[in-house]
């Protein structure tokens, strides 16, 4: 089992441009979410899914996008990327949303 | 809103000492959750406490969770090197808030 994976570790984006974070897990979990943690704060979640075909927003949901077709894949998408979405992403999943999250190596964003 | 509290923020500690890490929440949550993180990595479970008095234990690092005072507690004993990481309490269930964290150092 990979877990859960995360694709690209590291990304270098200009201001405008858009781009799309994939996230994977062949775990067969129904809850999938994508959090950003920046330094000195803990993980504020963005927006999650409860199972394929469903999003719902999180805590700091404003500039991104998010879209679960298929069960094991859950993508993260910024239209228009800003310095303040300079990050480093983490992707979790769950079988149920109170049982452990497993979490993504994460990807690292910088926006210039 | 929900708030969740660690302290303290950093702590520094020598090896074969105790300690203990408090992790505060302001709304009423049955499910508290630990993790680890070690630098540039992700993060790892430790420990789920589902209720009210919970307590679970792994090696050095055991953790509490008591509702009514919604407080939870992770204590370190006698703390070795390998247990430098900067530890995170999290309130559930579904969309987790999580604490700012705490960094530990553990030196000889």
């Amino acid at each position: 089992n990979a877990g859960v994976t995360q694709t690209p570790k590291f990304r270098v984006l200009k201001t405008g441009q858009s781009m799309t974070l994939l996230c994977a897990q062949d775990m067969n979990h129904e809850y999938m979410y994508w959090y950003r943690q920046d330094p000195g704060m803990g993980l504020r979640l963005i927006h999650y899914s409860v199972g394929e075909g469903t999003t719902a927003k999180g805590e700091v949901p404003d500039g991104y996008n998010v879209s679960r077709l298929k069960k094991q894949n859950f993508l993260l998408g910024l239209e228009s990327a800003a310095p303040s979405q300079t990050s480093v992403y983490f992707c979790a999943s769950s079988y149920t949303g109170e049982r452990t999250q497993y979490f993504g190596p994460g990807t690292r964003l910088l926006v210039l | 809103e929900l708030k969740v509290e660690q302290n303290p923020l950093f702590l520094s500690m020598q090896e074969g000492k105790n300690y203990t890490i408090y992790c505060n929440y302001s709304t009423t949550s049955d499910r508290l959750y630990w993790y680890r993180q070690d630098p540039g990595k992700s993060l790892e479970s430790l420990f789920v406490l589902l209720s009210n008095g919970a307590v679970k234990q792994e090696g050095r690092l055991m953790a509490s969770l008591d509702t009514k005072a919604r407080l939870s507690t992770l204590h370190i004993t006698a703390a070795v090197h390998d247990l430098s990481a900067t530890y995170f309490c999290a309130v559930g269930p579904d969309k987790l808030i999580f604490g700012t964290g705490t960094r530990l150092q553990v030196f000889p």
